[in-house]
């Protein structure tokens, strides 16, 4: 158990919706990561924010957008949601800029 | 932007063979970091290194941190069926910030 928390563990929905992908840091850290993992694909850095703050951008989508909140806790918000949006999303945490990434189980969704 | 060539892509061994992948990059690294996954399953880091030439292992496994700091190397020895999963190398630059991953190295082993 690394001590990130993803939810939902699981997601179908259909085209054109939008959904919320929740992380809860580890205990402590300050940075958290996202990544998307099409199937038998590598990791997509999406975006990071360090205690509530945007620090990088990656190949996220316009229609893509996340946030963290002063709890440390970080959601991924995907809207307008197309078939190529199906695929696992991953959460890391970091204690700070530097530090070694621990990621979260994934959130997989499924476009429909 | 930065890109890590990760090699193989992927390899299948018969169970008690020693497997060997390895990350290079065009750019300097300060710290490189080695994880696996399981299906389904989020990465798990293995090791991490942080000085060039820095030799570390984890049990059966064992990675160096390349003397040019453009590379590093991973190796398996003795493999066994759980060690299958996907391998990926990642590195971080002077900057601090930014950690790229290598595309991974899928590994199958037949008992």
């Amino acid at each position: 158990d690394s001590g990130v928390t993803q939810t939902p563990k699981h997601l179908i929905t259909a085209t054109g919706q939008r959904v919320t992908l929740r992380c809860s840091p580890r205990s402590g850290d300050l940075s958290v990561y996202w990544y998307q993992q099409s199937l038998d694909q590598g990791l997509q850095f999406l975006i990071q924010y360090y205690n509530g703050e945007e620090r990088a951008k990656g190949n996220i989508l316009e229609r893509f957008s996340a946030q963290q909140f002063p709890d440390l806790h970080s959601e991924l918000n995907l809207s307008s949601l197309e078939l190529g949006d199906s695929a696992l999303y991953f959460c890391a945490s970091s204690a700070d800029l530097a530090g070694e990434l621990f990621f979260g189980e994934g959130s997989r969704l499924t476009v429909l | 932007g930065q890109q890590l060539n990760q090699s193989p892509q992927s390899m299948f061994i018969q169970e008690g063979e020693d497997v060997s992948m390895n990350c290079t990059s065009s750019s300097i690294f300060n710290t490189w970091l080695w994880y696996k996954q399981d299906p389904g399953e989020g990465p798990v880091l293995l090791i991490a290194l942080y000085k060039a030439g820095e030799l570390t292992s984890n049990g059966r496994l064992t990675a160096q941190f390349g003397i040019t700091r453009k590379d590093s190397f991973l190796n398996i020895s003795a493999s066994i069926p759980s060690d299958v999963g996907i391998y990926f190398c990642a590195g971080r630059n002077n900057a601090g910030n930014m950690l790229t991953f290598g595309g991974g190295t899928r590994l199958m082993v037949k008992p």
